[in-house]
């Protein structure tokens, strides 16, 4: 299964702009980048998602290498309530729903006020 | 819509008790998986379940069972508890077919301590 790779942590000021990094260097043709956050003692919760192009939401935009092997999650201006652990994941359509997913430690960011 | 829905919130136990908890979705999911969070330690994938009756096992599954007799329920038991075994658990679905384009929906965590 492809992995991926966090920092341990990053901080960032309140009302500024972060870049969230996460590599996948073995990323197969079939994996979507999934991201999700931790918010302290709660359960993780979905951010955003996807292939090839980049996304935006309401709570985040995801920019993907052409090549595939890295993913960024940006927070276009992180506030207090951003402080989380953020995990990026790979979910492989071609197992059709029914493969392990492995979280890592995420990134822990820190929202300075 | 109540979700994901995990019972107990908390729960102490004795070294060697046996106890169920207990894991609810509502959404339809074919996809159901408990993972334990340690600190510094990140999210782990103890078992999951593509679908009724099929369950396989994740990075840590010793100490625990599981079982799917429905599409609603998948509860995790420890029939032995080790003081090791302390940890907030998560309960997590998600679509089946398709899941790559659908979100893990997570409950909100069972604090067990085992003493």
């Amino acid at each position: 299964d492809a992995k991926t790779t966090q920092p341990n942590s990053m901080e960032s000021n309140e009302e500024e702009p972060v870049h969230l990094p996460c590599n996948h260097s073995t990323i197969s043709g079939t994996d979507y980048i999934h991201w999700y956050r931790q918010l302290p003692s709660q359960g993780p919760e979905y951010v955003i998602h996807g292939l090839t192009s980049n996304v935006n939401n309401r709570m985040a935009s995801l920019a993907i290498a052409e090549d595939r092997k890295s993913s960024t999650l940006i927070l276009h201006r992180a506030t207090l309530r951003d402080a989380a652990v953020y995990y990026c994941i790979l979910r492989d359509v071609s197992k059709g729903g029914s493969e392990k997913l492995v979280f890592g430690k995420g990134t822990k960011l820190t929202v300075n006020p | 819509n109540a979700g994901v829905t995990q019972t107990p919130k908390f729960q102490v136990l004795k070294t060697g008790q046996s106890m169920t908890l207990q894991c609810a979705q509502d959404m339809n999911h074919e996809y159901m998986s408990w993972y334990r969070q340690d600190p510094g330690m990140g999210l782990r994938l103890i078992h999951y379940s593509v679908g009724a009756g099929i369950t396989d096992q994740g990075e840590v599954p010793n100490g625990y069972n599981v079982s799917r007799s429905t599409t609603e329920d998948f509860p995790l038991r420890l029939l032995s508890a080790a003081p090791s075994q302390t940890s907030v658990y998560f309960c997590a679905s998600s679509t089946g077919t398709g899941g790559y384009n659908s979100p893990l929906h997570f409950g909100n965590g069972t604090r067990l301590t085992v003493t």
